[in-house]
């Protein structure tokens, strides 16, 4: 079955610091792969997408993320955390079931210390 | 650009009762998808619906149900609710069908089942 674990519900780290957040996916086929964020209240915003051309994409507020096929990874970082980086965040994967279907991971929520 | 609204934002129930909620879509997308966000689930796909046919289907029994209209307003309708479909609906909508493509979320509808 197709799936999208993300390591880690929580993940704490200092202001400055590297921010990384990991996500594997199972796929039989090459997926589409995805990383949105949520602030409290509102509803998910994209921040980058996989589509098959470079394996390493950017995305918006200096994110980032390495699709690694041999891994089945998409870990999304950032160099250095910011105080409004706190939030969570959630890789999704993008099948063709017969139509695409958009699966979730559970999410990580990312906390940020002063 | 106005982005995904969705109605009403917060409603509480009871069981047995019925509910709709209401998503209007970014101009011009023509998809609209609604998932289900649960602490313990996490976001769960319900149905896409494209030029008013349902597209594809999540794992939602029969009482989950929805339609799209010809100006791509959304309508997602629960029957005989319960306590376990207490949760936060987004609707998100994209230009086409959801493959590769961005989703734009909404920011939710609140739903209590007492």
């Amino acid at each position: 079955a197709q799936s999208v674990t993300q390591l880690g519900s929580h993940v704490s780290v200092s202001e400055g610091a590297l921010v990384l957040l990991r996500c594997n996916y199972s796929s039989s086929v090459p997926p589409y792969l995805f990383w949105y964020v949520q602030y409290p209240n509102q509803g998910l915003q994209l921040l980058l997408k996989y589509t098959s051309a470079a394996t390493l994409v950017k995305g918006i507020n200096g994110f980032e993320a390495e699709f690694k096929k041999s891994e089945t990874s998409f870990h999304l970082t950032k160099p250095s955390a910011h105080m409004s980086d706190a939030a969570e965040y959630f890789c999704a994967v993008s099948l063709d079931t017969g139509g695409f279907k958009t699966i979730f991971g559970a999410g990580t929520r990312l906390f940020v210390k002063a | 650009k106005a982005g995904v609204t969705q109605t009403p934002r917060y409603l509480i129930k009871t069981r047995g009762q019925q509910v709709t909620l209401s998503c209007s879509p970014i101009s011009g997308h023509r998809s609209v998808s609604w998932y289900q966000q649960t602490p313990g689930q996490g976001l769960q796909f319900l149905f896409e619906y494209f030029s008013e046919t349902q597209r594809n289907k999540g794992n939602f029994p029969g009482r989950f149900s929805g339609r799209q209209f010809s100006n791509s307003r959304s309508e997602m309708n629960v029957s005989t609710l319960e306590l376990g479909d207490s949760a936060l609906y987004l609707c998100a909508s994209s230009l086409e069908l959801v493959n590769y493509n961005e989703q734009f979320f909404g920011p939710g509808t609140r739903l209590t089942v007492l």
